[in-house]
């Protein structure tokens, strides 16, 4: 089944604990973006990977580092995560062949919470 | 700057009554254009998009979208509301095709 996974599907921690939410699709997809929902903001992009080794910052990348070493997998890293970093989480990915325009896939999304 | 503005965070509408869903863009380049929909405790999908072509785009579920440029609008409509169209939705837009922005959602009711 095609799909996008993401663990954990929850997370509690605590301020400055160093985490990482996993990210890998299976749909060979060049494209993969993490996003957060946050109630009244929608979603916001925070960084966003157009293959390998290629990433860049979406609107609200502070606090938050990513790699891409392998094209099935984005994990998001936070270093030292802070109370203002809880929210609900979501990995992305789709085709990219050069133009916009494609349908993301939307993993089941991650709530972190940061006491 | 918001690129995109949805209009109205909580809509209700009776059972068969129409849906119209307000999503407006700020650009004078038309975008990449989306509608997803999220219903509780899941991720986000596609119900349609529009890419340049028609500007009637045809989705999912019954739903349907118009692209007017000059209005820089993309509302989503169906034309009778059904109990299991309950959910959030989220218009987005992208310009480059790897940036992208979202509204901040409409969440819609439907009354029996």
């Amino acid at each position: 089944e095609a799909q996008v996974t993401q663990n954990p599907r929850y997370l509690i921690t605590v301020t400055g604990k160093k985490l990482t939410v996993t990210c890998s699709q299976n749909m060979n997809h060049e494209y993969m973006s993490w996003y957060r929902q946050d109630p009244g903001l929608g979603l916001r992009q925070i960084y966003y990977s157009m293959n390998v080794e290629v990433t860049d910052k979406g609107d609200v990348p502070e606090g938050y580092k990513v790699s891409r070493k392998e094209k099935r997998n984005f994990p998001l890293i936070l270093e030292s995560p802070s109370p203002n970093q809880t929210s609900l989480y979501f990995c992305a990915s789709s085709p990219y062949l050069g133009t916009g325009g494609y349908e993301q896939y939307f993993g089941p999304g991650t709530r972190l919470t940061v006491t | 700057a918001q690129s995109v503005t949805q209009l109205g965070s909580h809509v209700s509408v009776s059972e068969g009554a129409l849906v119209l869903l307000r999503c407006n863009y700020s650009s004078s380049v038309p975008p990449y254009l989306f509608w997803y929909v999220q219903y509780p405790n899941q991720g986000l999908q596609l119900l349609l998009k529009y890419t340049s072509a028609a500007t009637l785009v045809k989705g999912i579920n019954g739903f349907e979208a118009e692209f007017k440029k000059s209005e820089t609008s993309f509302h989503l409509t169906k034309p009778s509301a059904h109990m299991s169209d309950a959910a959030e939705y989220f218009c987005a837009v992208s310009f480059t095709g790897n940036q992208f922005y979202f509204g901040t959602g409409t969440s819609l009711t439907v009354i029996p």
